[in-house]
């Protein structure tokens, strides 16, 4: 079956540490992975896909496949970081996205 | 914002009214999506479509109706609206080729059922 976990429903930290938003999948063959960010009763916005490499607000994923891990990382975390964060996986037929239930990153100073 | 918007943005019924929630694309993308989103949930597949006249159903379907008939309306209805189905709702569009599953969302309609 495919499926995203996300283990943690809110993580707390403090300005300036680091942060990881862990993000499990299960999926047979290559995944396709996104990191997608919500911001304060905003629309869901693309933060990072797997297949880019990118670094997008100072963001870095990487997919390990021998774990089934895609978790997201930022070595200084800033209070406009504060947001709700969800890993997807596109579905084998790549038609749909399958979301994970969301992370809350709180960050305070 | 990729020429996303959905109509209304918010609304109150009451149980058992048809409702019915629209979304419009300005680009001409193919694949539109219906998701909602709940507290602890995430979001969930409502229904999909992949052309005009051309809709499959998604992981919680039930209770819920679509219809494309031109390329940049999507609609999702309730025929009958019940209290499990207050959510907000995303319209997405598959802005990626057929290699990249990236969708772009609108901002949503916050539904609530009375």
């Amino acid at each position: 079956a495919q499926r995203v976990t996300q283990p943690e429903k809110l993580l707390s930290v403090f300005k300036g540490a680091p942060v990881e938003l862990k993000c499990n999948y299960s999926y047979s063959g290559s995944p396709e992975l996104f990191w997608y960010v919500q911001y304060s009763r905003q629309r869901l916005q693309l933060l990072l896909r797997h297949i880019s490499r990118e670094s997008i607000k100072g963001f870095t994923a990487d997919l390990n496949k021998g774990e089934t891990s895609f978790h997201l990382k930022k070595p200084f975390a800033q209070e406009e970081d504060s947001a709700m964060y969800y890993c997807a996986l596109s579905d084998q037929a790549g038609t749909a996205l399958i979301f994970g239930k969301g992370t809350t990153l709180s960050v305070s100073s | 914002d990729a020429g996303i918007t959905q109509s209304p943005r918010h609304k109150v019924t009451e149980t058992g009214t048809p409702v019915t929630l629209r979304c419009h694309q300005t680009e001409n993308h193919r694949y539109m999506y219906w998701y909602r989103q709940d507290p602890g949930h995430g979001l969930r597949l409502i229904h999909y479509s992949y052309g005009v006249k051309d809709t499959d159903k998604g992981e919680v379907s039930d209770g819920y109706s679509v219809s494309r008939s031109k390329t940049e309306d999507f609609l999702l209805t309730l025929e009958s609206a019940t209290s499990s189905q207050t959510s907000v709702y995303f319209c997405a569009i598959r802005t990626g080729d057929n290699t990249n599953n990236e969708q772009f969302f609108g901002p949503g309609t916050r539904l609530t059922v009375l």
